[in-house]
């Protein structure tokens, strides 16, 4: 049973910077892995925010960026604004049966 | 504008069926990757169910043999045949869908599924 892990809570304030990951169970995560990244408000659909580990779809802000950190996929908001609170969730791709695993969410705080 | 619009949710008893529906315009189903992910209440993501435009079809092990994942291309539409339902299906189910390694650039609004008796 492959697990993937972020961070359960996160604060950051705005205007600050902060990075979220996310870690599997199987050992380092690469661009094989296909990592997105997805933002999702109370009462609302998930949005997506990054796809293949860096690349952003064309609504992203441009304060938010994907990455390989630490054998881990990464994502960073710089310049964080009030309106970045949310729960974000990583996605990677294992193939085979399972597929695609998503991540059990950072819940973001902008305090 | 891309919609992708989730129905056929409600309320089953336990071991009972359904079929959602996810209707799209501005974007056509059976070209795309389409992927069926739920939310039970409270809870994280979960990815449920795939069929690629070749029509390859993939599940999680939870619901491989319950659940079909199929699609009509003359009505543009993506289906969920879910069958033996238990309280641990109770969830928001969402339709997403893109193109190649876009393949969750667009998402439905959710349609919840409650399995109670």
């Amino acid at each position: 049973q492959t697990v993937v892990t972020q961070e359960p809570s996160l604060t950051v304030s705005p205007g600050g910077t902060v990075t979220l990951t996310c870690a599997s169970s199987t050992g380092a995560v690469t661009s094989g892995y296909y990592p997105n990244w997805f933002q999702q408000k109370p009462g609302q659909a998930p949005r997506a925010l990054i796809y293949s580990t860096s690349n952003k779809h064309s609504w992203t802000p441009v304060r938010f960026s994907g990455s390989l950190l630490g054998g881990k996929a990464a994502l960073t908001l710089s310049g964080v604004q009030p309106e970045d609170e949310a729960e974000y969730y990583c996605l990677l791709y294992y193939g085979g049966g399972q597929h695609w695993v998503f991540g059990g969410g950072t819940k973001l705080t902008v305090l | 504008e891309v919609q992708l619009v989730e129905s056929g949710g409600g309320l089953v008893q336990p071991g009972e069926s359904l079929r959602l529906s996810c209707a799209a315009s501005g974007f056509t189903v059976s070209t795309n990757y389409m992927t069926w992910v739920r939310q039970s209440p409270g809870k994280g993501l979960e990815w449920i169910s795939v069929i690629y435009s070749g029509g390859n079809t993939y599940y999680r092990n939870s619901v491989r043999g319950r659940f079909t994942i199929s699609r009509d291309s003359s009505k543009n539409t993506l289906y969920l045949q879910m069958n033996s339902l238990g309280p641990e299906d109770t969830a928001v189910y969402y339709c997403t869908g893109g193109g190649p390694y876009l393949y969750f650039q667009n998402w439905g609004q959710g349609t919840l599924v409650t399995v109670s008796s």
